[in-house]
């Protein structure tokens, strides 16, 4: 099994450009999380969904969009890029929310210049 | 939101000895997690600690947790080269979300 698998991996975007960010599992997993993480400030939650055709917002989702059409995939969009949006994403599953452990993906490192 | 705080920032051992890091959070938890995060790697789940447990073992990992003084600390024995890597509490409030803290560094020196 792949577990979690991100794509792209590494990314150079322009201010102002679009683009979105591709996580894919193959657990039959419910839950999935989309997480940035910058130095010194552990990972901080964009936004996360409890099922299929489902989604909420985390603790930063401003300037994120996300969709889950498919229970296997949970899509990151940044509909504007800007540089503080610069970090490394992590895609998460976790068979039943929190009382489980988490799968992470590898991570996207993004970069806004 | 609520999150786990670990302290020390970094730890810096020598191979062999004993490894240990510290988290505190603010409100009541139903589990406590550790993860490892390896330099340009994601993280890997370690153990996890129900709220109504106040200690677990999992190989060369110990973990405590102590409701009351809302803290919980992890323990490496032995540590090897291999253990360098970050190291991060996350606190369940609820059933969906973890919140992430900003981890210990461990460097473990040959």
């Amino acid at each position: 099994n792949a577990g979690v698998t991100q794509t792209p991996k590494f990314r150079v975007l322009k201010t102002g450009q679009s683009m979105t960010l591709l996580c894919a599992q193959d657990m039959n997993h419910e839950y999935m999380y989309w997480y940035r993480q910058d130095p010194g400030m552990g990972l901080r939650l964009i936004h996360y969904s409890v099922g299929e055709g489902t989604t909420a917002k985390g603790e930063v989702p401003d300037g994120y969009n996300v969709s889950r059409l498919k229970k296997q995939n949970f899509l990151l969009g940044l509909e504007s890029a800007a540089p503080s949006q610069t970090s490394v994403y992590f895609c998460a599953s976790s068979p039943a929310g929190t009382i489980h452990g988490y799968t992470f993906g590898s991570g996207t490192r993004l970069t806004v210049v | 939101s609520q999150q786990g705080e670990e302290d020390p920032q970094a730890l810096s051992i020598q191979e062999g000895e004993n490894a240990t890091m510290n988290c505190s959070y603010k409100t009541s938890i139903n589990n406590l997690q550790w993860y490892r995060q390896n330099s340009g790697r994601g993280l890997v789940h370690l153990i996890l600690i129900r709220s109504n447990e106040r200690e677990k073992h999992s190989g060369r990992l110990r973990v405590t947790l102590d409701t009351s003084k809302k803290s919980s600390s992890l323990l490496i024995t032995a540590s090897r080269a291999a253990d360098t890597a970050s190291y991060f509490c996350a606190t369940a409030a609820g059933d969906y979300k973890l919140s992430f803290g900003a981890g210990t560094t461990v460097t473990v020196r040959a």
